[in-house]
């Protein structure tokens, strides 16, 4: 069974409107990140959280928000998406030797 | 912040040739190392994971060489074959933050038969 599951796995979004990635893990890992990936940019992390109720800023956060409601729950959320935004997100836990588990990503088009 | 380069881009060979793939970082402690691989329309799968005090690993078909030296990461398939297609991801972890992960840009390898 996947460990860290992604939904929606496709979106197509108006441009303005708003959009939640979500991300669910059972690997009772403490950190979580979200990721988007663009071609030729590789990976750039966006937000990242180590406990339940909080969220840190990555290297790329203006336009996104996040929320940890569990330890088990990290969601990415664009309130006015715009069509720089159209990426593919990915979702990750990381465990204590550092290696990150990821999702199957979410492919988001924003029109 | 740690800065990671990774080239080439884009890599074709044929099958049962080597191909190598090189990150370079600018963190002279940083002390984890990562390869991931991602087949397409797939997640990142990790390939190996490399400690600073390991200069020489190898896994199944591949060896990973750190030169610390030199800040050089390098990943060198042998003989590739066509199930290697696929992108390849060095991360480095920085001595300065624990949380995160600088990922490389990526190179999409393509082994022709």
């Amino acid at each position: 069974e996947a460990a860290v599951t992604q939904s929606p796995r496709s979106k197509v979004a108006v441009t303005g409107g708003k959009v939640t990635l979500s991300c669910h893990q059972t690997n009772n890992h403490d950190y979580m990140y979200w990721y988007r990936q663009d071609t030729g940019h590789g990976l750039r992390l966006i937000h990242y959280s180590y406990v339940a109720d909080s969220t840190e800023k990555g290297d790329i956060p203006d336009g996104y928000k996040a929320s940890r409601p569990s330890q088990e729950n990290f969601s990415l959320i664009l309130e006015l998406a715009s069509l720089s935004q159209t990426a593919v997100y990915f979702c990750a836990s990381k465990s204590n030797t550092g290696q990150l588990y990821f999702g199957e990503g979410s492919k988001l088009t924003v029109l | 912040g740690e800065q990671v380069e990774q080239r080439p881009p884009h890599l074709s060979v044929r099958e049962g040739d080597s191909a190598v793939i090189t990150c370079t970082y600018t963190d002279p402690n940083s002390y984890y190392f990562f390869w991931y691989k991602q087949e397409p329309g797939a997640s990142l799968q990790l390939l190996m994971k490399v400690f600073s005090s390991t200069e020489i690993n190898e896994g199944q078909g591949f060896t990973v060489l750190l030169n610390k030296k030199d800040k050089r990461l390098s990943l060198n398939l042998t003989a590739a074959h066509p199930g290697d297609s696929a992108a390849y991801f060095c991360a480095v972890r920085a001595s300065s933050s624990f949380s995160k992960l600088v990922f490389g840009q990526g190179t999409s390898l393509s082994v022709v038969p």
